[in-house]
């Protein structure tokens, strides 16, 4: 299956500090890759789809102004949470499709936000 | 509103039983089912997909899907104590649509 990675892995900030996950597709070209938080024991949450060249979609609820996304080219898109705070501590974890359009998510490694 | 429904469990089997995992979901027009697997504190991980009405299998999992009772499962044989995570069940209406995932069942395969 496809290859997507995601870094850090693991961040801890202080808060009101703005911290910027990456997420990259290793072996093919995502034109739209998805934006995910989890928190702990709990099911897993649509951020938004983050979309090559344009802006990104949101899901109901999410602050697009806390939570920046830039979709700059095809193998890259990057989640920057701004101005953090402790309850935006979670588990954040990128997807993407690949081209055979079959659906299928390919998910990164995730990154752990711990807001001090 | 699409919904993804899953017993949340914990589903807890002895090693070398059978693990039998429900999914129901509301969209008739679904047409793609995943299944992933969760480690704790780890992303999911796609194990099977399925499309069709019937049964795919692939080494010790076999997926079944009934779209006529929007039901899809996963079945794991000789269930190993490394089986126990979280499996998630995600359905969508095509390859262009992203997938509603249920909220997962724990399963626990004790030795």
């Amino acid at each position: 299956g496809a290859v997507v990675s995601q870094h850090p892995s693991r961040v801890i900030c202080k808060s009101g500090t703005s911290v910027k996950i990456e997420c990259r597709s290793l072996d093919f070209q995502a034109t739209t890759m998805f934006w995910y938080r989890q928190f702990p024991k709990k099911s897993l949450m649509l951020m938004a789809t983050s979309n090559e060249g344009s802006k990104a979609t949101y899901e109901q609820g999410v602050e697009k102004d806390k939570f920046l996304i830039n979709h700059a080219s095809l193998t890259l898109s990057t989640l920057t949470v701004t101005s953090a705070h402790p309850e935006d501590s979670s588990f954040y974890i990128c997807s993407a499709k690949d081209s055979a359009n079959t659906g299928e998510l390919f998910f990164g490694e995730g990154s752990r936000l711990t807001v001090l | 509103q699409k919904e993804v429904e899953q017993n949340s469990g914990p589903l807890s089997v002895p090693e070398g039983a059978i693990a039998s995992l429900n999914c129901t979901y509301s969209d008739r027009g679904s047409q793609s089912f995943f299944w992933y697997r969760q480690y704790s504190g780890k992303s999911p991980e796609l194990i099977m997909s399925i499309y069709s009405n019937g049964d795919k299998e692939d080494g010790r999992f076999t997926a079944q899907l009934n779209k006529a009772s929007q039901y899809v499962s996963l079945l794991i044989r000789d269930s190993q104590p490394s089986d126990s995570a979280t499996y998630l069940c995600a359905v969508s209406s095509g390859g262009s649509y992203i997938p509603t995932f249920g909220r997962g069942t724990s399963l626990i395969v004790h030795p």
